[in-house]
């Protein structure tokens, strides 16, 4: 079975534009996840999508957004870009079983710079 | 408010050597407890999970982990490191049913060949 795959792999954008990440789950897999890892903060959670809404959220400010599709892939949107935005983010993808045991899987992470 | 502690930042075995990294959470509810694995250049994946039932849990790669309830803790251990285990690993919670992943800091782990 396939894992989790984002694209693109790397990106550099600058101040004040905006980017767009795709991620696509393990096949029959539902829930998608996003993250943020940096040096200083490590890894954060940014938002949980399942059937193409929004389910869980963390604390970053409404310049992140995401959404998912019928097909369960997602994306995540960063708008204004600031140079505190570069960071890696992840996408992790469970079978988003509600009320049961949780196992989330890794894609290999889209790294941002921004200039 | 959740959270979870890894205490050690850096650490530097040699080969054959005995590994106990430190886990602690703080979670209300019923926890779920992970460690994650970062090698060079590659993405996390998965060492092992705890969910309920035995709190000695083995994971891949001859890895694992032991849940006590009373000190808050999830400690990753592996009897004897390799080289191979170079990398960066990660403990993490969440509570039963939720997908939010709350990490822990990381702990870089270099081993000397």
């Amino acid at each position: 079975k396939a894992g989790v795959t984002q694209t693109p792999r790397y990106l550099i954008k600058t101040r004040g534009q905006q980017v767009t990440l795709s991620c696509s789950p393990i096949s029959g897999h539902r829930s998608v996840s996003w993250y943020q890892q940096t040096p200083g903060q490590g890894l954060q959670f940014l938002f949980e999508y399942f059937s193409e809404t929004q389910r869980n959220k963390g604390n970053f400010p409404g310049r992140f957004s995401g959404r998912q599709f019928s097909n369960s892939r997602s994306e995540m949107n960063v708008s204004t870009l600031e140079l505190g935005d570069s960071a890696l983010y992840l996408c992790a993808s469970s079978l988003g079983l509600a009320g049961g045991p949780v196992t989330q899987y890794f894609g290999p992470g889209t790294r941002l710079l921004v200039l | 408010a959740q959270s979870v502690s890894q205490h050690n930042h850096h650490v530097i075995l040699s080969e054959a050597a005995s590994l106990e990294l430190g886990c602690n959470y703080s979670y209300g509810g019923t926890v779920n407890l992970f460690w994650y694995v970062q090698y060079p250049g590659q993405h996390l994946q998965l060492l092992l999970k705890y969910f309920s039932g035995d709190p000695l849990v083995k994971g891949i790669k001859g890895f694992e982990a032991e849940f006590i309830k009373s000190k808050f803790s999830f400690n990753l251990r592996k009897p004897s490191v390799q080289w191979s285990d170079t990398a960066e690993y990660f403990c993490a919670a969440s509570n039963f049913g939720n997908e939010k992943l709350t990490f822990g800091t990381g702990t870089r782990l270099t081993i000397i060949p």
